[in-house]
């Protein structure tokens, strides 16, 4: 079973602070890479997508890919109390074209 | 912008009841993706669908049935409903890979569905 972990929190980072969240995977062969945030009630909605290694920026959110090690990361800067959320890591399924395995979610709290 | 919707936001049923779930999106992506969301266990999939007319099983198709007859609509089936189907159901959307490689595009998702059952 092709698994996807995260921690689940709760992260409780401070207004302003750095808040930064991982995910690993267990798919080796994995390509595509995704971070949702669910807020209470509600759907998943995108954040970012990442398919290479390193680093890719929008806006204050930052998504961090390493295939070596089956790592991806999220940094949120200028964390805001409307972050508070629950983040969901997704890895693409190999061998099953456009399947998605979802990890459980990190709960992020921004406190003032 | 890409829109899914799905057709009731709660939904309370009885026992053995046959319940349906629609789902449709406007942007005329080839696959289709029906999940549950339960608290501890994240999204499971349950069923899938490449095109019209195709579906796949997803990790838990136990209990379920699909149908896509048209493009844009694709219909999550409870043929007697449990108590142990009580959840939010998600809908979502993506266009077919676009790459030549195994890369996957992104997921869009409807609001959800919170099927209750008595």
């Amino acid at each position: 079973q092709k698994e996807v972990e995260q921690n689940s929190g709760p992260l409780s980072v401070p207004e302003g602070a750095i808040a930064s969240l991982n995910c690993t995977y267990s798919d080796r062969g994995s390509q595509s890479f995704f971070w949702y945030r669910q807020y209470s009630g509600k759907s998943p909605e995108l954040i970012m997508s990442i398919y290479s290694n390193g680093d890719k920026e929008d806006g204050r959110f930052t998504a961090q890919l390493n295939k070596a090690s089956q790592y991806v990361s999220l940094l949120i800067r200028d964390s805001q109390p409307s972050d508070s959320a629950t983040y969901l890591c997704a890895a693409e399924s190999t061998g099953t074209a456009s399947k998605l395995t979802f990890g459980t979610g990190t709960r992020l709290q921004v406190t003032l | 912008d890409v829109k899914v919707t799905q057709s009731s936001r709660y939904l309370v049923k009885r026992t053995g009841e046959k319940v349906f779930l629609e789902c449709v999106q406007d942007m005329d992506h080839e696959n289709m993706f029906w999940y549950r969301q339960d608290p501890g266990l994240g999204l499971r999939l349950i069923y899938f669908s490449y095109d019209v007319k195709m579906k796949e099983k997803g990790d838990i198709p136990e209990g379920y049935s699909v149908s896509r007859e048209k493009k844009e609509r694709f219909s999550l089936i409870l043929e007697s409903a449990s108590t142990n189907q009580t959840s939010m159901y998600l809908c979502a959307s993506s266009p077919p890979s676009f790459r030549a490689t195994t890369y996957t595009d992104t997921q869009y998702f409807g609001p959800g569905t919170r099927l209750t059952v008595l």
